[in-house]
This record gives structure tokens, sequence and C-alpha cells, in this order.
């Protein structure tokens, strides 16, 4: 089936530890989101690449990266995590109006 | 502007009864209004979508009225069952620059659909 797969489902890492989230998307959507949720809230869009190119969220920390390098692929950096940074991360994909697909998310913790 | 106010917070639904879920939104430019449903521990999933040239859309058991002059949407979900329960985020999608669309999301209501 075609969807959007994210890779780990649950990830700890150590305060100040960088830590990469994956996403993979068998839809071909040429754009692809990154979200932050946290408990009891809505998702927060952190960046979203149309294509290759990349459009970053005013108010996201300069502590979020990500990369694209192919179209089926898409990558979370965050270079220092903090306790504030534990969230699930979601991967999203679309093609026309909206957001057809999220992904199962990747729950992060932060020790 | 940006936001999309949803009420209510929470909503309990005897099993078999209508569940109603209000949003209401500001910015003229959203032209797309779609629902997520969202279980513990997965990501939102796509449940109907509405543009604003439609006043009423329909798929199952669920139903989107929009008003556009009152700039409100609304999601009905007939004959609730207690599988039904999760949250629901009503959103507003507008084009941004550069390409590609912006979500704004409501704050969610959490459903309970008790037997």
């Amino acid at each position: 089936d075609a969807m959007v797969i994210q890779n780990p489902r649950y990830q700890v890492t150590q305060f100040g530890k960088p830590v990469t989230l994956s996403c993979s998307q068998t839809l071909n959507h040429n754009v692809m989101y990154w979200y932050q949720q946290k408990s009891s809230q809505a998702p927060k869009l952190l960046f979203h690449y149309y294509d290759k190119d990349f459009n970053n969220e005013a108010d996201t920390p300069d502590n979020f990266q990500s990369r694209r390098p192919n179209t089926s692929f898409c990558f979370l950096d965050i270079r220092s995590p903090g306790l504030g940074d534990a969230a699930m991360y979601l991967c999203a994909t679309s093609r026309d109006k909206g957001i057809d697909t999220f992904g199962s998310g990747t729950r992060l913790t932060v020790v | 502007q940006q936001q999309v106010k949803q009420s209510p917070q929470s909503l309990i639904v005897q099993k078999g009864g209508i569940s109603i879920i209000n949003c209401a939104y500001e910015n003229t430019a959203f032209d797309y209004f779609p629902w997520y449903q969202q279980f513990p521990g997965k990501g939102p999933a796509l449940l109907i979508a509405i543009r604003p040239d439609v006043s009423e859309k329909k798929e199952g058991r669920f139903t989107i009225s929009f008003n556009k002059s009152a700039k409100q949407f609304s999601l009905h979900i007939m004959d609730s069952q207690p599988g039904d329960s999760a949250t629901y985020f009503c959103a507003a999608s507008i084009r941004v620059t550069g390409g590609g669309n912006k979500l704004t999301f409501g704050t969610g209501t959490q459903l309970k659909v008790e037997l």
C-alpha cells in the first residue's frame, strides 16, 4: 500500500545529543511536511519541501533542520535536543490542496 | 487572521447519537477545509474535506456543513459509534509562496462515544 512511513516509532535521546528522524513515502507526492505535536495540542508546522525547495516556518527554532535527498525521503535533524523538544514528530505529504497523508509519527523522548 | 477556532474542546455522545463539532475562521484566503481524526499514538488521518464553493459534503456517516458568509464549518457524525472515539481536528488550508499548502489546525475536540 502506498503510504508515509516514519522510523523509528519511538526514539529516546540524551539532552544535547543530535538525533535524526526519517520519513519515506511511496505516494510520489511532491510536497513533504514536518510537524511537531505536543500532548493534547494540534500539530504545529516546522517546515515543508515543495519538490526540492525548502520552506521554513518563521518560528521554527534553528535547532531543527531538514534534508530531502530525493522525492521519497525526508529527514528531520534536531541538533541539540532539549527537554522541550519531547513530542510526536509527524511527517506528511500532499499532492494538491491540504494534506493527504500523515505518517504514524515518531515519539521523541529526551532524557 | 490565521486562527481557526474549534469547539467544543470535549464531547460525550451516546451510541447512535449525533456528534457535532464546530469551527470558525477569519482569513477568506483559506481555500480548502479538511477534517482529521486522530487516535492516541497515531498520526492524524484525513476524514473528509470541503472546498468553499460547496455548502455540504457527505461521506457515509460524516457530513461537513459549510457556511461561507459566516465563515463557519462543522462536522456531523451520524449514528456515532464507540469506534469513533478519537480527537478530531478541523483545519483550513492556504497556498503558500514557494509552493505547497499550509494547514492551520483547530485546537481539537476529544470525542467519546458511550455505550
